[in-house]
């Protein structure tokens, strides 16, 4: 499976936008860019997703290379309900295994 | 509905004990997974069910046991558990079981403390 490669923390502010980077050198073409992030004692929470275009959602946003080899999650007004661990994650087209890193941890400072 | 709910939320069991946890989703999903999380960890894939069929099994030891009675419903089924397999059992559930274009929905989880 192609790796990701993700910062260990950051920090924001609340209110303010947060830019969360993500490293895919190796992505295939066929690889979709997901993003998951877990809230402490919760289960993972589905964010965004996509290909090669930016998306959008009421969640976030995804703003996707032209090489793909790199992603940001982009929230663009933290809250405090924000902190949490974000996961970067790829997904070949054939096989819908989720494989987890280390995810970054997001912390929010009133 | 767009929820995976899991029962119970907490389980105490011994290492001679038999038990089982339970997943459900109504969204027509047709993939079902089992991940398990230690504490300060990422979750790690345990079982893969596509058309309620186990398509992945991630050499899952076999005192773990899963199920898919119907499209629906998930178990886990436990037996000569080691207290190192206290963890979070995760839940979840795809539209589609090899495509990359889905998103997976994930239940909150049981916390399961082996004696």
């Amino acid at each position: 499976d192609a790796k990701t490669t993700q910062p260990n923390s950051m920090e924001s502010n609340e209110e303010e936008p947060v830019h969360l980077p993500c490293n895919h050198s190796t992505i295939s073409g066929t690889d979709y860019i997901h993003w998951y992030r877990q809230l402490p004692s919760q289960g993972p929470e589905y964010v965004i997703h996509g290909l090669t275009s930016n998306v959008n959602n009421r969640m976030a946003s995804l703003a996707i290379a032209e090489d793909r080899k790199s992603s940001t999650l982009i929230l663009h007004r933290a809250t405090l309900r924000d902190a949490a661990v974000y996961y970067c994650i790829l997904i070949t087209g054939a096989n819908s295994k989720l494989t987890f890193g280390k995810g970054i941890t997001l912390s929010v400072r009133p | 509905d767009t929820e995976v709910t899991q029962t119970p939320k907490h389980l105490v069991m011994g290492m001679t004990n038999k038990k089982s946890l339970k997943c459900e989703q109504h969204m027509g999903h047709r993939a079902m997974y089992w991940y398990k999380q230690k504490a300060k960890k990422p979750p790690e894939l345990m079982f893969v069910y596509s058309y309620e069929k186990l398509s992945i099994n991630e050499s899952v030891p076999s005192r773990f046991s899963p199920e898919c009675p119907n499209s629906s419903l998930l178990n886990l089924h436990l037996h000569a558990l080691q207290p190192e397999d206290s963890a979070l059992y995760l839940c979840a559930s795809s539209q589609h079981p090899l495509a990359g274009e889905y998103e997976q929905f994930f239940g909150p989880g049981t916390r399961l403390t082996v004696l």
